[in-house]
C-alpha cells in the first residue's frame, strides 16, 4: 500500500545535538511538507518543497534545515540552534493535481533531554 | 494575515447528543477547506474538502458546511468511536499548496 513512512517513532536528543527526522513516500506525489505540533497547538509549518532540489521556509524555520534530492524523501533536521524542539512533527504530501489533499504520516516524536 | 480559528477547544458529549465544532477563517483568496480528525499520537485523517460558501459534505455521522466566513462540522448522534481531535485547514496562495490549520477541537464522547 502507498503511503508516508517517518521514522523514528520516538526520538531523545541531548541538547546541543542535531537530529535527523526521515520521511519517504512512495505515492508519487509531487510536493512535501514537515509541520510541527506542540500540545494545545495547530499544526505549523516548518518547511515545504514543490518539487525536487527546491523548498521554501514555512512559518518557523528558524533552528531547522531540509533537503529535497530525491521526489520520495524529505528529511527534517533540527539543528542546535532550535530553542526548543521538543514537540511531534508530522511529514505530509500532496499531489500537485487534482484534490489538494495532503497525507500525512504517522509523526515523530521528538523530545530533548 | 490569513488565519483559522476553532472554537470550543474542548467539547464533551454524551453518546446521541449532536453539537456542531465551528472554524472561523479570514483567507485572501480561499482555495479550499479542509477538515481533519487526529487521534492522539498519530497522523491527522482527511475527512472533508470544501471550496464554495453553501456547500456540504457528508460523511457517516458527520457534516461539513460552508459560508463565506466560516465553516460547521456537525457530529449527529455521535458514538464514543468519534472521540478524537478535530482539525480545520485553508489553503491559500501566499502559502502555496501547505494549509493553515488552526489549533483543533478536541470532542470527548461518553457512553
Amino acid at each position: 500500500d502507498g503511503g508516508i513512512t517517518q521514522s523514528p517513532k520516538y526520538l531523545f536528543r541531548k541538547e546541543g545535538q542535531n537530529v535527523t527526522l526521515s520521511c519517504e513516500q512512495n505515492l508519487n506525489h509531487d510536493a512535501m511538507y514537515w509541520y510541527r505540533q506542540d500540545p494545545g497547538q495547530g499544526l505549523r509549518l516548518i518547511y515545504y518543497s514543490q518539487i525536487v532540489n527546491d523548498f521554501q521556509k514555512g512559518d518557523i524555520a528558524e533552528g531547522y534545515s531540509v533537503s529535497r534530492e530525491k521526489k520520495e524523501s524529505f528529511p527534517l533536521t533540527v539543528t542546535s540552534a532550535q530553542k526548543n524542539p521538543t514537540a511531534f512533527y508530522l511529514c505530509a504530501s500532496l499531489k500537485d493535481s487534482g484534490a489538494n489533499v495532503l497525507t500525512f504520516g504517522a509523526g515523530s516524536r521528538l523530545t530533548v533531554l | 494575515e490569513d488565519q483559522v480559528t476553532q472554537s470550543p477547544e474542548a467539547l464533551r458529549l454524551q453518546e446521541g447528543e449532536s453539537s456542531s465544532l465551528n472554524c472561523s477563517y479570514t483567507v485572501s483568496g480561499l482555495r479550499g477547506l479542509f477538515w481533519y480528525r487526529q487521534d492522539p499520537g498519530k497522523g491527522p485523517e482527511f475527512l472533508f474538502t470544501l471550496y464554495s460558501a453553501g456547500e456540504e459534505k457528508e460523511k457517516e455521522r458527520l457534516k461539513a458546511t460552508l459560508t463565506k466566513k466560516e465553516s460547521f462540522l456537525h457530529i449527529t448522534a455521535p458514538k464514543p468511536e468519534d472521540s478524537a481531535t478535530y482539525l480545520c485547514a485553508v489553503q491559500a496562495p501566499q502559502a502555496g499548496t501547505a494549509l493553515i490549520f488552526g489549533k483543533g477541537t478536541t470532542l470527548s464522547v461518553s457512553s
